[in-house]
């Protein structure tokens, strides 16, 4: 299995809202990524997982949430959520330090409404 | 912080023909990545680099790893409707705590 898999694809959610976004790996990645694309962006780091322990933080405001419950998962949980984080989050995975390149899913496409 | 450089935002080609990007960085890497994305995907990887001066084909797709490694180009030759999409270079210097790097990324358009 060499695929990153993301649900939902879509998801449209009220600012007063709580939703998870999910994303699973069965490559044997220990590293996992949540990063958010704007349209026509590149895509902009959010947060890193290693070994199931988040190493990185970009400084994400608290309304957005990983939490990794084992080495194949990785959620972002959403809360209380402005228009402006309407984007498309992307979920990734690899070896850790990176060897070999990130494998990317397809993303959710998240509206805030 | 570290950026790279890719120029430029669009390129519009004829079918069949050739195609060059170029990706350059102010900060060294040891691994090149370059990816491509389409319309509500997430980026593919198409090729990637980790040794300088290395050259690397994938089918249609050859890329090169600068020997100053902070630089790296890729070229598609006999582009076909199906290569339209957004081009990202990405840069890694490997190791605990890495991160990827993104360049701005470059729209392909292919006229058939």
């Amino acid at each position: 299995d060499t695929e990153v898999t993301q649900t939902p694809k879509h998801l449209v959610m009220g600012m007063t809202n709580k939703k998870s976004l999910k994303c699973e790996q069965h490559m044997g990645h220990r590293a996992m990524y949540w990063y958010k694309q704007k349209a026509k962006k590149p895509p902009e780091l959010m947060f890193v997982y290693s070994y199931e322990k988040l190493s990185i933080n970009e400084s994400v405001p608290s309304r957005f949430s990983p939490e990794c419950p084992n080495s194949s998962l990785l959620n972002l949980h959403l809360h209380a959520l402005q228009p402006e984080d309407s984007a498309l989050y992307l979920c990734a995975s690899s070896q850790v330090g990176g060897k070999d390149g990130y494998t990317f899913g397809s993303g959710t496409r998240l509206t805030v409404v | 912080g570290q950026q790279l450089n890719q120029s430029p935002q669009s390129m519009f080609i004829q079918e069949g023909e050739d195609v060059s990007m170029n990706c350059t960085s102010s900060s060294i890497f040891n691994t090149w990545l370059w990816y491509k994305q389409d319309p509500g995907e997430g980026p593919v990887l198409l090729i990637a680099l980790y040794k300088a001066g290395e050259l690397t084909s994938n089918g249609r797709l050859t890329a090169q790893f600068g020997i100053t490694r902070k630089d790296s180009f890729l070229n598609i030759s006999a582009s076909i409707p199906s290569d339209v999409g957004i081009y990202f270079c990405a840069g890694l210097y490997t190791g605990a705590n890495s991160k990827l790097t993104f360049g701005k990324g470059i729209t392909l358009s292919v006229r058939p």
